[in-house]
C-alpha cells in the first residue's frame, strides 16, 4: 500500500525566514510520482510540482525549492525568504504509474504554514 | 483557459435529505476524480472516471454514493440519506490521460449535514 507521512503539523515562522517542509513516502512501485499541492485558506488545492521516480534532480523555481531522495524515501520543500502569502497548508502526494490504472493520488496530513509579518 | 469548476460551492442539508455535486472538468481532460476531504485531513481518493467509464470507486463509497459521467464531460455525485459523518469538502480534480499527467483541482463544495 502506499502512505505519504508529513510529520510536520504545523509551522509557525518569521516572514524572510527560510523553512522546510518534510514528507516521507512508502511504495512498492518501481514508476511513481509524487506532487506538492498548496491548500490556501479559500480551500482550493494548488499544484506546484510533480516529480517522477526516475528523475532525482533537484528543482528550483523562484523561493522554491524541492529535493527529491529515492534513498530516504524523501521529497522535501524547502521556501526561501518565506512571505505572508506563503501561509497555507502544503500536501505532499504519491501516485502509481497511469498505464497500470493507478492514477489516485495518495496524500500526506498536510503542513499548516504559517509567516508571521 | 478555464478551470475546475465545482457547483455548489456550499451545501448545508438536513440529516437524511438527499444532495447533489456537480463538477465541470478541463475542456480537454478526459479523467475526472472526486476526492473528500475532512477538517484537517488530506484530501481522501473516493472515485475517478475515463471519459464516461467509472473505473475505480475506493471503499470509501458506501452504497448511498454514486457517481456518474454521462457522455465524458461533467461528473454529478450523489449521496443518499445523508449522515452528519458525510460533512466534509468534497473536491473534483482533472486531468489527461497518460503516463501521470498532473490533477488539476476545484474550488471544492463544503457539505454540512445538520
Amino acid at each position: 500500500a502506499q502512505k505519504v507521512t508529513q510529520a510536520q503539523t504545523e509551522i509557525s515562522v518569521v516572514e524572510k525566514e527560510d523553512v522546510t517542509l518534510d514528507c516521507v513516502y512508502e511504495t512498492r512501485d518501481t514508476t511513481y510520482y509524487l506532487f506538492w499541492y498548496k491548500q490556501p485558506p479559500s480551500g482550493e488545492l494548488v499544484f506546484l510540482i510533480r516529480r517522477n521516480s526516475f528523475d532525482e534532480q533537484n528543482e528550483i523555481s523562484g523561493r522554491y525549492s524541492w529535493n527529491f531522495q529515492k534513498s530516504t524515501s524523501s521529497f522535501n520543500f524547502t521556501i526561501t525568504a518565506s512571505q505572508v502569502v506563503d501561509s497555507a497548508v502544503y500536501f505532499c502526494a504519491l501516485s502509481g504509474d497511469a498505464i497500470q490504472g493507478a492514477q489516485k493520488l495518495v496524500f500526506g496530513q498536510g503542513t499548516r504554514l504559517t509567516i508571521n509579518p | 483557459d478555464t478551470g475546475v469548476s465545482q457547483d455548489p460551492r456550499h451545501k448545508i442539508t438536513k440529516r437524511g435529505q438527499n444532495v447533489t455535486f456537480r463538477c465541470d472538468p478541463i475542456s480537454e481532460h478526459n479523467r475526472l476524480y472526486w476526492y473528500r476531504q475532512t477538517l484537517g485531513q488530506g484530501p481522501e481518493f473516493l472515485t475517478y472516471f475515463q471519459n464516461e467509464a467509472q473505473l475505480e470507486k475506493s471503499r470509501l463509497l458506501s452504497d448511498r454514493f454514486s457517481a456518474e459521467r454521462p457522455k465524458g464531460s461533467f461528473s454529478t455525485l450523489e449521496i443518499q440519506r445523508t449522515e452528519q459523518g458525510d460533512s466534509a469538502m468534497y473536491l473534483c480534480a482533472s486531468s489527461l490521460a497518460r503516463v501521470s499527467d498532473t490533477q488539476y483541482f476545484g474550488p471544492g463544495t463544503r457539505l454540512t449535514v445538520l
